[in-house]
């Protein structure tokens, strides 16, 4: 089956810094991969979501980048704010049928932004 | 629109006890997931469905869990008897899938489960 790991698993940055947080996966069959923020006690959140026919998406602070040939994919966040600080997973969908189904996660970055 | 909704959000059980957590997907999502996520982890997949049929059971440990979907909409999630390791969160998640596409995928609160 898929694996999805995740580095850092702890990130700390100055706010206002940027912020990158990387992942690999190990079946290339996989064609979606979204990012989640979870915030302590609460869901996970979709924040941003790429698929495997597009190098990189941008959304004003956020953006990510996949490099399918090297089956890595990164989280990039510019500008960053105390509300920022979280844990973030990546995740990958193995294709099955095509579209999301069940995502394999990464174990997490805590993210934590320094006044 | 209220979303995936779970309950119970909490539950405290002595291990060898059954347990059960509701979750309803939001309306007109036709594929349900549900996720455990120990402390400090990742959600890990447990099983999906498309409807009413179980399309990935892959990971559900079926000694002790079980769940249904009897007509398509909501869900239970079962563990009969739970142990110590069961202590985590038990996250649902909805999406409607149509063909090659996937739209709305999102998580409910999820249900923290305390086995002591």
């Amino acid at each position: 089956g898929e694996n999805v790991e995740q580095h850092p698993s702890t990130l700390s940055v100055q706010e206002g810094d940027s912020a990158v947080i990387k992942c690999t996966y190990s079946d290339s069959a996989s064609n979606y991969f979204p990012w989640y923020k979870q915030e302590l006690g609460k869901r996970p959140q979709l924040i941003i979501d790429i698929r495997s026919n597009v190098g990189e998406k941008k959304d004003q602070r956020i953006a990510v980048t996949l490099n399918k040939t090297a089956k890595h994919f990164s989280l990039h966040i510019t500008e960053t704010q105390p509300e920022d600080s979280a844990v973030y997973f990546c995740a990958a969908s193995i294709r099955s049928g095509g579209g999301a189904d069940g995502l394999t996660f990464g174990k997490g970055t805590h993210l934590i932004i320094q006044p | 629109e209220a979303g995936v909704v779970q309950s119970p959000r909490y539950k405290i059980i002595e291990k060898k006890q059954p347990v059960a957590f509701w979750c309803n997907p939001i309306s007109g999502h036709n594929t349900l997931y549900w996720y455990r996520q120990n402390l400090g982890q990742g959600p890990e997949l447990l099983i999906r469905y498309e409807n009413e049929e179980a399309v990935d059971d892959s990971q559900l440990p079926k000694d002790r869990f079980s769940a249904e979907r009897l007509k398509g909409v909501d869900s239970t999630l079962k563990i009969q008897p739970a142990e110590l390791g069961d202590s985590a969160v038990y996250l649902c998640a909805s999406s409607y899938r149509a063909g090659v596409a996937n739209y709305g995928y999102t998580f409910g609160s999820g249900t923290r489960l305390t086995v002591v």
